[in-house]
């Protein structure tokens, strides 16, 4: 079975600096997907950003970008310039090629200081 | 554009009550999906729909049941709610296989 693993329960970020969140996974599959969710106060489960495995090219969306390393099975998000409204509990999920569960990972929250 | 909408809320029940959460959603995705978070546990699957009339398990389906008469609804009902079921349910949906997963707001869900 996959596994999704979040090492760091929190993090914290001085508006407008980068920081990275880390993800790793456990597959024995070669075809998937990976994401990155957001979940502000509201608890909203918001999609940040998506990766398939097949694509060597790391996913970018504006401020989010990823380090998608296939071989050693990690999946980590750089936010850029951060900002207030950054602040959440994000998630890493995996999802195989061809089924729709998707495993979650533990969640960081992530807190931005002014 | 409602998108994806989840009813009620926040409840609280009792243990022992039957309690049904709703979920709706306007895009005509075939698929849609149920799942709890709790502390330390992220999101889990606890069930998911892949057409109307055609459910199956996820990780942690005991204790619940789900229909899927029209497409665009997906109730998730409790049928004798117990205090580990107190949790957020969050509803989702997607237009296939491929396509990303899109949430609902969620319920806060209080078994007494």
């Amino acid at each position: 079975a996959q596994t999704v693993t979040q090492s760091q329960p929190e993090m914290s970020v001085q508006e407008a600096e980068t920081v990275t969140l880390s993800c790793t996974y456990d597959t024995s599959e070669s075809d998937y997907y990976l994401f990155w969710y957001k979940q502000p106060p509201s608890r909203q489960m918001i999609l940040v950003i998506r990766q398939e495995a097949y694509k060597q090219q790391n996913a970018t969306e504006n401020r989010f970008s990823v380090n998608f390393q296939k071989a050693a099975k990690s999946f980590s998000l750089k936010i850029s310039d951060s900002q207030l409204g950054d602040a959440a509990m994000y998630f890493c999920a995996y999802r195989s090629k061809g089924a729709q569960k998707l495993v979650f990972g533990q969640g960081t929250r992530l807190t931005i200081n002014p | 554009d409602a998108g994806i909408t989840q009813s009620p809320r926040y409840k609280i029940t009792e243990t022992g009550r039957q309690v049904t959460l709703m979920c709706h959603q306007t895009w005509s995705h075939s698929y849609m999906f149920w799942y709890r978070q709790d502390l330390g546990h992220g999101l889990r699957l606890i069930y998911y729909s892949a057409a109307a009339d055609i459910t199956d398990k996820g990780e942690v389906p005991d204790g619940y049941v789900v229909s899927r008469s029209k497409t665009e609804n997906f109730p998730l009902t409790l049928e004798s709610a117990t205090r580990s079921q107190t949790s957020v349910y969050f509803c989702a949906s997607g237009m296939d296989e491929v396509e990303t997963q899109y949430f609902g707001p969620g319920t806060r869900l209080l078994v007494l």
